[in-house]
C-alpha cells in the first residue's frame, strides 16, 4: 500500500525551529518528486516547497523561502521540512505529498498531487 | 505569481449534475488537479490531467477544460460527496504550484 506518514509537528514559540519528516512506503521513493502543503485552521490549502526526485533541485513559496529547507533521504524513503524563523502565521496543518504526471500529445507534463499523508499539526504561539 | 480562482460555495440536490470551476491564467499552460477533502481528513485527488480519475474514484466525477478555466462536475452527486474541493496547478511562471480557495459543496 502506498503510504505517506509525517511526524515533528508540535507547539513551538515564535522564532523558535521545527523539523518535519514523512516517511514514505509503497513506490520506488527516488523516482518521484514530492512537496509539502499547508492548510491553516480553517483556512484553505497553500503550496509550501517542492523537491525533486534526486534532491537535486527545490522550490520554496515566497512566504517561507529564506526560512524552511526541504531535504530527502532516498536511502530512507524519508522526505524533510527543516522549519526555522517561525511566526504565527506559519500554524498550521503540515501535508507531505506525492506528485503523480500526465503529458499531453504535444509532451508537455502537468502534474498533480495524489498521494497525501496524515498530516500533523504545527502551532506557533508564546 | 499566478491565482486560481473559485466559488466559495455550492450546492446541488441530491442526484442531480454540479460543475465546479476553477479559473486562473495558469490553466491556459496546465491542466489542473482536484480534491476533495472533508472535515479532518487530508485531501484526496479526484481529477488529473486532462481527465483521469485515479484508482478508487467513481467514474461520477470527471474533468474538463478551456482557456484559462478549468470545471470539475460530478453526475449524480451523492450525499458523501459534501465537501470541499480545490483546484491547483503548476504556476506558468516559475517552478511553483498554486492552489484556488476551494468551493464548499452542499449537497441538499
Amino acid at each position: 500500500e502506498v503510504q505517506l506518514l509525517e511526524s515533528g509537528g508540535g507547539l513551538v514559540q515564535p522564532g523558535g525551529s521545527l523539523r518535519l519528516s514523512c516517511a514514505a512506503s509503497g513506490f520506488t521513493f527516488s523516482s518521484y518528486a514530492m512537496s509539502w502543503v499547508r492548510q491553516a485552521p480553517g483556512k484553505g490549502l497553500e503550496w509550501v516547497s517542492a523537491i525533486s526526485g534526486s534532491g537535486g533541485s527545490t522550490y520554496y513559496a515566497d512566504s517561507v523561502r529564506g526560512r524552511f529547507t526541504i531535504s530527502r533521504d532516498n536511502s530512507k524513503s524519508t522526505l524533510y521540512l527543516q522549519m526555522n524563523s517561525l511566526r504565527a502565521e506559519d500554524t498550521a496543518v503540515y501535508y507531505c505529498a506525492k506528485f503523480t504526471y500526465y503529458y499531453d500529445s504535444s509532451g508537455r507534463k502537468h502534474d498533480a498531487f495524489d498521494i497525501w499523508g496524515q498530516g500533523t499539526m504545527v502551532t506557533v504561539s508564546s | 505569481s499566478s491565482e486560481l480562482t473559485q466559488d466559495p460555495a455550492v450546492s446541488v440536490a441530491l442526484g442531480q449534475t454540479v460543475t465546479i470551476t476553477c479559473q486562473g491564467d495558469s490553466l491556459r499552460s496546465y491542466y489542473a488537479g482536484w480534491y476533495q477533502q472533508k472535515p479532518g481528513q487530508a485531501p484526496v485527488l479526484v481529477i488529473y490531467g486532462k481527465n483521469n480519475r485515479p484508482s478508487g474514484i467513481a467514474d461520477r466525477f470527471s474533468g474538463s477544460s478551456s482557456g484559462n478555466t478549468a470545471s470539475l462536475s460530478i453526475t449524480g452527486a451523492q450525499a458523501e460527496d459534501e465537501a470541499d474541493y480545490y483546484c491547483n496547478s503548476r504556476d506558468s511562471s516559475n517552478n511553483h504550484w498554486v492552489f484556488g480557495g476551494g468551493t464548499k459543496l452542499t449537497v441538499l
